[in-house]
This record gives C-alpha cells, sequence and structure tokens, in this order.
C-alpha cells in the first residue's frame, strides 16, 4: 500500500458545483497534513492546513478523519480557475526531522 | 511571505555534464528539500538538509549529490548528466519547529540532451 493515495481523476465538474477529493494515508502516526494546488507546469503552492477539528477558508474546507486515515478536500461553487492539481500532503516527524509525503495529485478540471 | 529562489527555470544541458541547481530561500528555515516531478511519478524526494553541512539521502539519491554551506542556500548536483534526469526540479523548504508546511520555489524545469 502506498504512503499517501490519490485517486488522479481528472474530475470534470460544471462551474458553480461541489466536488470533494479524498488522500488516504497509511501511517496511524501521521502529524500534520495539508493541501496544495499545482497549475501545468508550476510548483505547488500551499492551499491550506489541515486541523483535526476541520478548517475552512472561503470556498474550501478542509478536514481531517484519524480513525479512517484520510483527508479531505471540498470545494463548493466551483470556479473556472479551481482548475489544477490538487496535492495532498502527510507530514511525520521521524529520528528528529520531517518526513514529508505528497500524493501524486487530483487533477480537477471545472468546465464552463 | 516565504520565498525561495531557483536559480534557472529551464536549463538545457549535455550528457555527461556537470550539472548545479542553485536553491536559496529566505526565511532562516532549517529544512530544505530537492524534489523532482515527473509526469505520472509525483513528487520523489532526492536529498533533503535540516541543517547547515548535514544531508540526507532522500529515495532517489542515486546520481545527485547536495551541498548546504550556508543555512540559506541548498544546491543539487548531478555529477555526470544522463538523458533519464530530465525533469521538473523542486526545491523547497520548512520551518523545524512544529508541523509546518513546506514552501517550493518556481522549479527548474531540466533537460538533458
Amino acid at each position: 500500500r502506498k504512503e499517501v493515495e490519490q485517486d488522479p481523476g481528472p474530475f470534470n465538474v460544471p462551474e458553480g458545483a461541489t466536488v470533494a477529493f479524498n488522500c488516504t494515508y497509511s501511517n496511524s502516526a501521521s502529524q500534520s497534513f495539508f493541501w496544495y494546488r499545482q497549475d501545468c507546469r508550476k510548483e505547488p503552492k500551499l492551499l491550506m492546513s489541515v486541523y483535526s477539528s476541520g478548517n475552512e477558508d472561503g470556498r474550501f474546507t478542509a478536514q481531517l478523519n484519524r480513525a479512517s486515515q484520510y483527508i479531505s478536500l471540498l470545494i463548493r461553487d466551483s470556479k473556472l480557475s479551481d482548475s489544477a492539481t490538487y496535492l495532498c500532503a502527510v507530514n511525520l516527524n521521524s529520528g528528529g526531522y520531517q518526513k514529508v509525503t505528497f500524493g501524486t495529485g487530483t487533477k480537477l478540471q471545472v468546465i464552463p | 511571505d516565504v520565498k525561495v529562489t531557483q536559480s534557472s527555470r529551464y536549463l538545457v544541458k549535455r550528457t555527461g555534464e556537470k550539472v548545479f541547481l542553485e536553491c536559496v530561500q529566505d526565511m532562516d528555515h532549517e529544512n530544505m528539500f530537492w524534489y523532482r516531478q515527473d509526469p505520472g511519478l509525483g513528487l520523489r524526494l532526492i536529498y533533503f538538509s535540516y541543517d547547515v553541512k548535514m544531508k540526507e539521502k532522500g529515495d532517489i539519491p542515486e546520481g545527485y549529490s547536495v551541498s548546504r554551506e550556508k543555512k540559506e542556500r541548498f544546491s543539487l548536483i548531478l555529477e555526470s548528466a544522463s538523458t533519464n534526469q530530465t525533469s521538473m526540479y523542486l526545491c523547497a523548504s520548512s520551518s523545524l519547529s512544529g508541523n509546518q508546511p513546506q514552501h517550493f520555489g518556481d522549479g527548474t524545469r531540466l533537460s538533458i540532451l
């Protein structure tokens, strides 16, 4: 089993739709979690951290389910500009340093 | 805002050349990372460093080395470039304190001919 897994998609959704992605992780000792957005041929950019109680930033909501070992990202009222690949990142402190594992990403295409 | 700067956006080199990729961050971060990203394979960690002059191998260190002489600078070296090292190279940095996210540079798209 991969350490971090994401459905590669693509998810094709109409403008205004709500879409959700999941990211599963295998190490139950993982400590912090993040969502990144990556546009084509660009670097990943931090979208939001994921907190235990769940958190929201505008149209974006992130949640953590430790029992089932996954995080989720919900995008409401999708915009064309949301089209991108969304990467999850899972952080584990191991041997005194930070070990971050990234998922391979879920591609979102928002259609007019 | 965190600023991670990579020396080149695009680079073309020849097989067998020694290639240097430079990365500088301005946030006094302890941790610095080098990844390569290829279609379908995601981000793969080459090397990382958590302090000056310290380095650790990542998942795919073969054919690469690194140097960290100053806290703000982390260099990736391709000792003898090969065509299978054509890729997008991404540098990242993060703070050692707490569970902080990594911040990436713009990336270097390297082609080895």
